[in-house]
């Protein structure tokens, strides 16, 4: 499609289990973004990929969670030994711009909701 | 560092009726402002930005100001659809970072 696809749209983990949160970006976007969406909350930076380079991680919050994006296109999230603080929607964001220059349109995935038991 | 607020919801109005959603922000420097609207089971989607003081954005019949020495930049329309309900957040972008930071949201529900 043309959009920015996520998977799993839904994941049920058991605490403990690592779990990996994919998704597909637009072809051609440079810039990709995670956030994090509490229930009732607005989405939380995780983490910045310009291509394949992982420029800015600052919003991740534990060494638990480890993102990459190894050719510059699809990227995956995992979230190592989940807790129930994990419980959320995971947005992925795509952008045709690079960093600073970035007009702040992105374009979102309709995220994937992690539920940890 | 930069954040944003934004008035808490949910907002629910009749269908005609002229909405405000409050947004302020604290920032350095020069940010750029955005609202982005959520619809039910859509992702985020941007709806009008303003990238420097006194600039207006508009879109969809919204429209929002960004008012440099108030820090804010409300979201308003004249006469909203029950289509318009549904989750607004406010946003900045900072003059110096590459991420946008968002509000935490505002719910509305528009009644026929």
């Amino acid at each position: 499609g043309a959009g920015v696809s996520q998977s799993p749209r839904y994941k049920v983990a058991k605490r403990g289990q690592d779990v990996a949160l994919r998704c597909d970006p637009i072809s051609g976007h440079v810039s990709l973004f995670w956030y994090q969406q509490a229930l009732g909350q607005g989405p939380e930076f995780l983490t910045y990929f310009q291509n394949e380079a992982q420029l800015d991680k600052s919003g991740l919050p534990s060494d638990r969670f480890f993102a990459e994006r190894p050719e510059g296109s699809v990227s995956t999230l995992k979230i190592q030994r989940t807790q129930q603080e994990d419980s959320a929607v995971y947005l992925c964001a795509s952008s045709p711009r690079l960093g600073t220059a970035n007009t702040g349109e992105l374009f979102f995935g309709e995220g994937s909701r992690l539920t940890v038991l | 560092g930069n954040s944003v607020t934004q008035m808490e919801g949910p907002v629910t109005l009749s269908e005609e009726a002229f909405l405000t959603i409050n947004c302020t922000y604290t920032a350095t420097g020069y940010p750029s402002l955005f609202w982005y609207v959520q619809y039910p089971g859509e992702g985020l989607q941007l709806l009008l930005k303003a990238t420097k003081a006194d600039d207006k954005g508009s879109n969809k019949g919204f429209e929002a100001t960004y008012r440099k020495e108030t820090t804010s930049f409300h979201l308003e329309k004249g006469s909203v659809q029950v289509s318009d309900s549904a989750v607004y957040f406010c946003a900045l972008i900072g003059s110096s970072a590459s991420k946008i930071i968002f509000g935490s949201g505002t719910r509305l529900s528009i009644r026929p």
